[in-house]
């Protein structure tokens, strides 16, 4: 089962923060958060491993509630190049197998 | 090869037609994954391998749909018979194991017309 993301669509302003959310129904053993520009192929960001990890990079962080089976990607001061749609894949403790939420698209504008 | 590999990056049938996908993974990873995504929407998934052996096609949407990897490596997804609603692209993904990072190929567009 695919988990949801929320919100669906993000406008920004260049500079300004965004906070895209991931949640599952399911008990999830990691969370993988990518990148996709159009016509182009998902791009990984980063893997959060059950624990509460919180991991970041540059200006983009995330964090991962095991207990809630809940995923946020922090983007923060935002830039031109943030502009795609984000994705998290998720893992469940029954195996390998990996599955998408339905994407954020994140737009930033100057 | 530096990355994965699809081929070819566009194709177009015509609707009952029997087409085939082609995914080359990087060397050494022992997990393959197919996916397809339609436009606005996420990767959906539809079979994954590991090693030599599909550890879940749940994904696949019926028997139309068919993928083997027959030596660990390269692996083919087939459509037989198909119909416009199949058109998409179709991503392919490896990853060396568990908790590691998936790297996702061009994709192939596959157009029914």
């Amino acid at each position: 089962q695919q988990p949801v993301q929320s919100p669906q669509a993000v406008i920004l302003r260049e500079g300004e923060d965004a906070v895209i959310n991931c949640s599952s129904s399911k008990a999830l053993y990691s969370v993988h958060w990518y990148r996709q520009k159009h016509g182009e192929a998902p791009v990984f960001l980063m893997i959060l491993l059950k624990g509460g990890e919180q991991k970041g990079h540059d200006k983009i962080s995330a964090s991962f509630n095991e207990k809630k089976q809940q995923s946020s990607l922090y983007l923060t001061a935002s830039q031109l190049s943030y502009s795609g749609t984000y994705f998290c894949g998720t893992e469940t403790n029954a195996g390998n197998m990996l599955t998408f939420g339905g994407g954020t698209r994140l737009m930033v504008k100057p | 090869g530096a990355g994965v590999s699809q081929t070819p990056s566009n194709k177009v049938t015509e609707k009952g037609k029997y087409v085939e996908l082609r995914c080359d993974p990087i060397s050494g990873h022992t997990a393959l994954y197919w996916y397809r995504q339609s436009l606005g929407q996420g990767p959906e998934f539809l079979i994954y391998f590991q090693g030599t052996g599909a550890a879940d096609d749940s994904g696949l949407p019926n028997d139309r749909f068919f993928a083997v990897r027959p030596e660990g490596s390269v692996s083919t997804l087939k459509i037989q018979r198909t119909e416009r609603g199949d058109s998409a692209v179709y991503l392919c993904a490896s990853r060396w194991q568990l908790n590691t990072e998936a790297f996702f190929g061009q994709g192939t567009r596959l157009t029914v017309v």
